[in-house]
């Protein structure tokens, strides 16, 4: 069974600061890493993908791999309330597109 | 402008009846999926479409059914065999290929009533 985990939270980071939110998976041919934000209600929309290891970098947001170890991270700077939501984690292990997603974790960005 | 339309928004079901759910999406994305999502929960692959006449069973497939008569359009029909049926349905596309990411639509929230 491919699994992708995710820390459910809610993880409250104070307004300014860094929110640093991980992600592991089991499949090791696991090719391709995004992540998602999810406001309540809406759908899913995709803030980062990475498919090589080290750090990607994309404004406020930066996205790091180590396949090695089986793990990504998302990390969001200078933390804004409307960052806060649900980062969903997604792994692509098939050739042609099929997504494995963790559950989720959802954000509290507090004033 | 380019995009995946979900309809209708809201869907409310009685006991006993077929629904279904339009997705259409105008991308020229080869790949479709069918996701549902319960609250507190992440998503869970019902049925996926590589091409045209095409489909494969997800995770989930048990009281759903799907059809992919274009391109373009990924139908999916709740049926009176699905027991458990509320839940927040997303339709997405997709270039096949590893680096692409999936575009979704807006989704569909369906009520048992």
């Amino acid at each position: 069974q491919k699994e992708v985990e995710q820390n459910s939270g809610p993880l409250s980071v104070p307004e300014g600061a860094i929110a640093s939110l991980n992600c592991t998976y089991s499949d090791r041919v696991s090719q391709s890493f995004f992540w998602y934000r999810q406001y309540s209600g809406k759908s899913p929309e995709l803030i980062m993908s990475i498919y090589s290891n080290g750090d990607k970098e994309d404004g406020r947001f930066t996205a790091q791999l180590n396949k090695a170890s089986q793990y990504v991270s998302l990390l969001i700077r200078d933390s804004q309330p409307s960052d806060s939501a649900t980062y969903l984690c997604a792994v692509k292990s098939d050739s042609w597109g099929k997504f494995q997603f963790g559950a989720g974790t959802q954000v509290v960005v507090t004033p | 402008d380019g995009g995946i339309t979900q309809s209708p928004k809201y869907l409310f079901r009685k006991e006993g009846q077929n629904v279904t759910l339009s997705c259409e999406q105008n991308l020229n994305h080869d790949a479709m999926y069918w996701y549902r999502q319960d609250p507190g929960q992440g998503l869970r692959l019902i049925y996926y479409s590589q091409i045209v006449n095409d489909f494969q069973k997800g995770d989930i497939a048990e009281g759903y059914s799907v059809s992919r008569e274009k391109k373009e359009s990924f139908p999916l029909t709740v049926t009176s065999a699905q027991k458990n049926p509320t839940a927040f349905y997303l339709c997405a596309s997709s270039l096949s290929g590893a680096p692409y990411g999936y575009t979704f639509g807006s989704g569909t929230r369906l009520t048992v009533v």
